[in-house]
């Protein structure tokens, strides 16, 4: 079964600095996606990055990339510039790209960013 | 406008009622989740519909029974549930259930079983 492995349940950074969330994973498939969540307060789940796993080149969406590393199974995600908005659970996600219905999305357990201003 | 609305935001259940989640998407997806994200725990996936058809129970109690209508409706209905079923239960929706497209979800029912 496949998993998904968040190591910090938190994370501070400076604004204007750099973090990196981590995120590790289990799967013997080899076609499938990752994701980068965001859950603010609000509590509404929001897509920060995407990433396909055939596609070796690293997903950049404006201050936020990811550093993939499909054969040490690794996601992590660096904001860079970060601004007091960024303060939120930071979900890592994972799922099969399958011919079937079974394409399920799968969480890790979330690392909470807080932002110091 | 979210594009997934979940209501009610918040819910206090006794252990006896009956009561109804209820998830609208206007994104024209064919697919509808539930979820359950309980403190310190990974999101749970729950049910999973696709085109009305429900394609995955996640091994979940018969005290939670979903509906899905139509590919734009999903309910939830609770009956003499838990205290341990405190949580909050996201709703989802995206295009197919294949090919990695992307999940948007509601803001969550906060549901509080006492």
């Amino acid at each position: 079964a496949q998993t998904v492995t968040q190591s910090q349940p938190e994370m501070s950074v400076q604004e204007a600095e750099t973090v990196t969330l981590s995120c590790t994973y289990d799967t013997s498939e080899s076609d499938y996606y990752l994701f980068w969540y965001k859950q603010p307060p609000s509590r509404q789940m929001i897509l920060v990055i995407r990433q396909e796993a055939y596609k070796q080149q690293n997903a950049t969406e404006n201050r936020f990339s990811v550093n993939f590393q499909k054969a040490a199974k690794s996601f992590s995600l660096k904001i860079s510039d970060s601004q007091l908005g960024d303060a939120a659970m930071y979900f890592c996600a994972y799922r099969r790209n399958y011919g079937g219905s079974q394409g399920n999305l799968i969480f890790g357990k979330g690392t909470k960013l807080s932002v110091k201003p | 406008e979210t594009g997934v609305t979940q209501t009610p935001r918040h819910l206090v259940m006794g252990m006896t009622n009956k009561k109804s989640l209820k998830c609208e998407q206007h994104l024209g997806h064919n697919a509808m989740y539930w979820y359950k994200q309980s403190a310190k725990k990974p999101l749970e996936l729950m049910f999973v519909y696709n085109f009305k058809e429900q394609t995955e129970n996640n091994s979940v109690p018969s005290r939670f029974s979903p509906e899905c209508p139509n590919s734009s409706h999903l309910f939830l209905h609770l009956h003499t549930l838990q205290p341990e079923d405190s949580a909050l239960y996201l709703c989802a929706s995206s295009q197919d259930t294949d090919r990695g497209f992307e999940a948007f979800f509601g803001q969550g029912t906060r549901l509080t079983v006492v």
